[in-house]
This record gives C-alpha cells, structure tokens and sequence, in this order.
C-alpha cells in the first residue's frame, strides 16, 4: 500500500522557518516526481514545488521562489520542503504528492501537515 | 486568481447528472493533460480523473472526463450524497513551468 506521510508542520512567527518532511513507502520512490501542494484557510489547492527523480531537476511557484528549497533523500525514501522567511500568507495545510501518469498529475496524497506563520 | 477557471459551485439531486467545467490556456490545458480530484476537508485529495479521460483503479465509471481546446470537463452521473466534497481541476503549466489548479467547485447533492 502506498503511504506518504508528512512531519515538520507547527507554529512559526513571520520570518522564521521550517523544515517539512516527507516519508514514503509502498513503492519505489526513486522512480517518481515529487511535489508539495498546499491550502490555505479557506482557499482552494496550490501547487508548491516539484523535484526529479534524481533531485536534479526543480521547480516552485512564483510566490515561494528564492524563501523554499525542496529536495530529496532517496536512501530514506523522503521528500522535503525547507521553508524560510515565512509570511502568514504561507499558513496552510502542505501535502506531499507523488506525480503518477504524468507531469503535473498527483496520483497519491499525504494527509498533510498544518503550517501556521502567525506571532 | 487561480490559473485555470471552475465555477465556485454546482447542485443537483440525488440520482441525477452534473458537470463541473475547467478553462484555461494554451500553455496549460490546450497542451497538457487534465486531471480531476476530489477533496473531503480534513482528508487527502483523491485522484480521479487522469489524462483527460481515464480512471484510475477503484474510481466508479459515475466519473467521466473530456477535454476540448483549452477546456475540460468533469461528469458525475448517479450522484450520491457522498459526492459533496471540492473538485479540482489540475494540470502543468508550459509558460509558467509550474503545477496549476482551478480554484474549485463545491459540489452540494440536495
């Protein structure tokens, strides 16, 4: 069975940082995309991060850029997401996603973890 | 403002049929695949459609999924009072070289 269950979630005052984590199992995690998609209070699903297979290749949205880093740990079989200088706008629930039948599709879903920037 | 565009909510009867539209562009729809999810708050999105029009084991052929241009669309026909959830439209955007998704539709079964 397919299991991606994410860490690292908390209360962080704006401008801090936080480390999420993200443990897979069930399949062979080195053969797969993964990304972080988060949302908001409220708000609908957005699309964060995504990293290769080989950690080689990585892309963010725009309103993360140059504050996130995703990258990835194939011998633990995990996926991680340092977030820095945090706003309360990147308050959110994050789930870790594996990128199944192709790019940009999410074929399994972590439960996710809460992240609140508030002081 | 999300990238692609789905009506903020859709109802219908038990039993009956409903569509829940997705538009975008060229650089996401018009050249990418859609996928379709639903989401129950306080649980993980469940993947539905793939690839504009495939479902993924387990998912009941009462979804369906078409794509045409820059537009696709999801059906769900025998609804079910456990079909009230969020749905989302999702795929890659080329230009942005960036995931995007529709804001979603909340589905009310009345």
């Amino acid at each position: 069975e397919v299991q991606l269950v994410e860490s690292g979630g908390g209360l962080v005052q704006p401008g801090g940082s936080l480390r999420l984590s993200c443990a897979a199992s069930g399949f062979t995690f080195s053969n797969y995309w993964m990304s972080w998609v988060r949302q908001a209070p409220g708000k609908g699903l957005e699309w964060v991060a995504n990293i290769r297979q080989d950690g080689s290749q990585k892309y963010y949205v725009g309103s993360v850029k140059g504050r996130c880093t995703i990258s990835r740990d194939n011998a633990k079989n995990s996926v991680y997401l340092q977030m820095n200088s945090l706003r309360a706008d990147d308050t959110a629930v994050y789930y870790c996603a594996r990128e199944g039948y192709n790019f940009g599709n999410f074929d399994q879903w972590g439960q996710g973890t809460l992240v609140t920037v508030s002081s | 403002q999300s990238v692609l565009t789905q009506p903020p909510s859709v109802s219908a009867a038990p039993g009956q049929k409903v569509t829940v539209s997705c538009s975008g562009t060229s650089s996401n729809i018009g050249n990418n695949y859609i996928s379709w999810y639903q989401h129950l708050p306080g649980t993980a999105p469940k993947l539905l459609i793939y690839e504009n029009n495939k479902r993924p084991s387990g998912i009941p052929d009462r979804f369906s999924g078409s794509k045409s241009g820059t537009s696709g669309t999801l059906g769900i026909t025998g609804l079910q009072t456990g079909d009230e959830a969020d749905y989302y439209c999702g795929t890659w955007d080329s230009s942005l070289s960036a995931g995007v998704f529709g804001g979603g539709t909340k589905l009310t079964v009345l």
